[in-house]
């Protein structure tokens, strides 16, 4: 148990074109996802809490015009790069929050997303 | 501020051999810590988590040591195999702080067959 997708998986666009991320969790219920960008051999940074029908909560330094996410339903949360510059070019994962007992975080695969 | 501090940075261990990595915290709100696995082009994958009541558990070849008073956690793999060959991230969660997790820096485990 505890899926959770991501799509797409790659993604090549130009520059000045927005990109839409899904991510789901497709064995259970999250009210709250997390995303994430990766750059190659370093951590993890988180970019912004997304909760069930409210606004994202983003972390500091991360432009809120620039990553749009909505999470609309319990399921899925969507990540858009609006106006993409190779700059984004980055590996961003999502997570979902599968609370209760466990109450732990479930990565997704991960999108590759390359601006050119 | 790097608030989860993990060390080494990459580690080489022949197959059967014993891969220890430590992580260190400042933050005491932190009440759960799990350790992640990750492969090159994949997300990370939770590998084994503890409590801070709890000092020690083990799943498997997977153990976690936890010292509350020192702040240190750490992350042995035993009898260590190829397809262990991997990045490693501990991490640390802040329920309070809206449940973020916090991760350390990574270590790049390379098993040698």
């Amino acid at each position: 148990g505890a899926v959770v997708s991501q799509h797409p998986s790659w993604v090549i666009c130009k520059s000045g074109t927005s990109v839409k991320i899904e991510c789901r969790s497709l064995d259970f219920q999250a009210t709250t996802m997390f995303w994430y960008r990766q750059f190659p051999k370093q951590s993890l940074m988180l970019m912004a809490t997304s909760n069930e029908g409210s606004k994202a909560t983003y972390e500091q330094g991360v432009e809120k015009d620039k990553f749009l996410i909505n999470h609309a339903s319990l399921t899925l949360s969507t990540l858009t790069v609006t106006s993409a510059h190779p700059e984004d070019s980055s590996f961003y994962i999502c997570s979902a929050r599968l609370g209760g007992g466990l109450d732990t975080q479930y990565f997704g695969p991960g999108t590759r997303l390359t601006v050119l | 501020q790097q608030q989860v501090k993990q060390s080494p940075q990459s580690l080489i261990v022949q197959k059967g051999g014993i891969s220890i990595i430590n992580c260190a915290y400042e933050n005491t709100a932190f009440d759960y810590f799990p350790w992640y696995q990750q492969f090159p082009g994949k997300g990370p994958a939770l590998l084994i988590a503890i409590r801070p009541d709890v000092s020690e558990k083990k799943e498997g070849r997977f153990t976690i040591s936890f010292n509350k008073s020192a702040k240190q956690f750490s992350l042995h793999i035993m009898d260590s195999q190829p397809g262990d060959s991997a990045t490693y991230f501990c991490a640390a969660r802040n329920k309070a702080a809206g449940n973020k997790l916090t991760f350390g820096g990574g270590t790049r485990v390379l098993v040698k067959p």
